[in-house]
């Protein structure tokens, strides 16, 4: 399975923006990059996920380098919500077997969000 | 809609003891895999079933154990309970084939003392 790796933690100000680095020097051409947070108490939540190309969505950005061996999520706008540890995972093909797959985490970044 | 449902949410067992976990998954999704979460790491990956079979199993003893039902809910078996267990249990569903991503429930904390 391949690996990522990120810093294992960050810190922002509320109302700017934060770039959560990640590392995946391994993954291959068909690897997912996905990113879920976990709030404090909660299961893990989707934020945004990616192959190739750049993607936007309601909740964040992420860059894809050109080489794929490393992702940025971009939180636009922190807010004291966003405080989680991000994980960034990457996603197997799918079993044509099964039609599965599976996601293995690494130890994630907390981000802490000052006020 | 309700999301992915866990229970019981907190519960303390005795060392030896066996432990059923219960998971239903979200309304659309057929496929669940569950995830043990020690304090301060990472979601370690169990297994996952598929149409009432075990596909995927990470690197855990044959003491856990699993089951999917035909409504696709599903139950995590841990038999013969060590302090080491201890830990949030996290069941995550999905739709087979779908390509989008999981939708975790809130965990059960398993206390073994």
């Amino acid at each position: 399975d391949a690996k990522t790796t990120q810093p294992n933690s960050m810190e922002s100000n509320e109302e700017e923006p934060v770039h959560l680095p990640c590392n995946h020097s391994t993954i291959s051409g068909t690897d997912y990059i996905h990113w879920y947070r976990q709030l404090p108490s909660q299961g893990p939540e989707y934020v945004i996920h990616g192959l190739t190309s750049n993607v936007n969505n309601r909740m964040a950005s992420l860059a894809i380098a050109e080489d794929r061996k490393s992702s940025t999520l971009i939180l636009h706008r922190a807010t004291l919500r966003d405080a989680a540890v991000y994980y960034c995972i990457l996603r197997g093909p799918m079993f044509t077997t099964s039609g599965t797959y599976k996601y293995i985490f690494g130890t994630g970044t907390r981000l802490k969000v000052l006020a | 809609d309700a999301g992915v449902t866990q229970s019981p949410t907190h519960l303390i067992k005795t060392r030896g003891q066996q432990v059923t976990l219960r998971c239903s998954p979200k309304s659309g999704h057929d496929t669940v895999s569950w995830y043990q979460q020690a304090l301060g790491q990472g979601p370690q990956f169990i297994f996952q079933y598929y149409e009432e079979e075990e596909r995927q199993r990470g690197n855990f003893p044959d003491r856990f154990s699993g089951h999917q039902f035909p409504n696709y809910s599903s139950e995590l078996n841990v038999n013969a309970l060590l302090l080491g267990d201890s830990a949030l249990y996290l069941c995550a569903s999905s739709r087979s084939g779908g390509g989008g991503g999981y939708t975790f429930g809130s965990g059960t904390r398993l206390t073994v003392v």
